[in-house]
């Protein structure tokens, strides 16, 4: 089975510019999660989604960050205008809230880099 | 509030070593979820192992091993006979549940170990 995917994996762009990061979560999971890891801050959750309507977005860093969940199989996270301090490691997860395997599972992540 | 401490930033072993990787956490629910995740070089986070604070049954898989100890608030990875490909930084995580539902996920912030051959 696939497991989550997550497009670019690396991505390279100038102070200002938009940048759309994608994910597509494992077929039948009902939670997807932004989590954005940098060495100063660790790993931190960013918004979660639960079928597609977002739930949490208190760790969304400010206005320029937002996520969308058009459907189960595809989410979005833009910033925009971006800035040097969103150079980050940004991971997607899902998860399928059973009660018995609710565990997130992550996919490989982007690597932004905001010159 | 929760909070996860992994009071190793690194540690270097040699292989065939046994070590083990401390984990700490801190919270008020009576119900909640520990994790490990594995990040080797490439970046990738892999789920290694889930444990239910109701259960304190410690687990063995393979040459890795967890200890978890309500009393003392700590869930310890051991890993026996490392190996280099064993070099990655853990995270230990935690997450309460409510609504029968975990969410967010508190990460520790990571030990780096390094097997040497």
């Amino acid at each position: 089975d696939a497991g989550v995917i997550q497009s670019p994996r690396h991505e390279v762009t100038e102070m200002g510019q938009e940048v759309t990061l994608r994910c597509k979560p494992i077929s039948g999971h009902d939670y997807l999660f932004w989590y954005r890891q940098t060495m100063m801050r660790g790993l931190e959750l960013l918004i979660y989604f639960n079928n597609n309507v977002p739930i949490d977005d208190s760790g969304m860093p400010e206005d320029r960050f937002s996520a969308k969940m058009p459907n189960a199989s595809f989410s979005t996270l833009k910033i925009q205008p971006s800035e040097p301090r969103d150079s980050a490691v940004y991971f997607c997860a899902s998860r399928f809230a059973s009660g018995i395997t609710d565990t997130q599972y992550f996919g490989p992540g982007t690597r932004l880099t905001v010159l | 509030a929760q909070k996860v401490t992994q009071a190793q930033t690194e540690i270097s072993v040699v292989e065939k070593e046994d070590v083990t990787l401390d984990c700490v956490y801190e919270t008020r629910d009576t119900t909640y979820y520990l994790f490990w995740y594995k990040q080797p070089p490439s970046g990738e986070l892999v789920f290694l192992i889930r444990r239910n604070s109701f259960d304190e049954q410690n687990e063995i898989s393979g040459r890795y091993s967890w200890n978890f100890q309500k009393s003392t608030s700590s869930f310890n990875f051991t890993i026996t006979a490392s190996q280099v490909v064993d070099s990655a930084v853990y995270f230990c995580a935690l997450s309460e549940a409510y609504g029968g539902a975990t969410n967010k996920l508190i990460f520790g912030t990571g030990t780096l170990l390094a097997v040497q051959p």
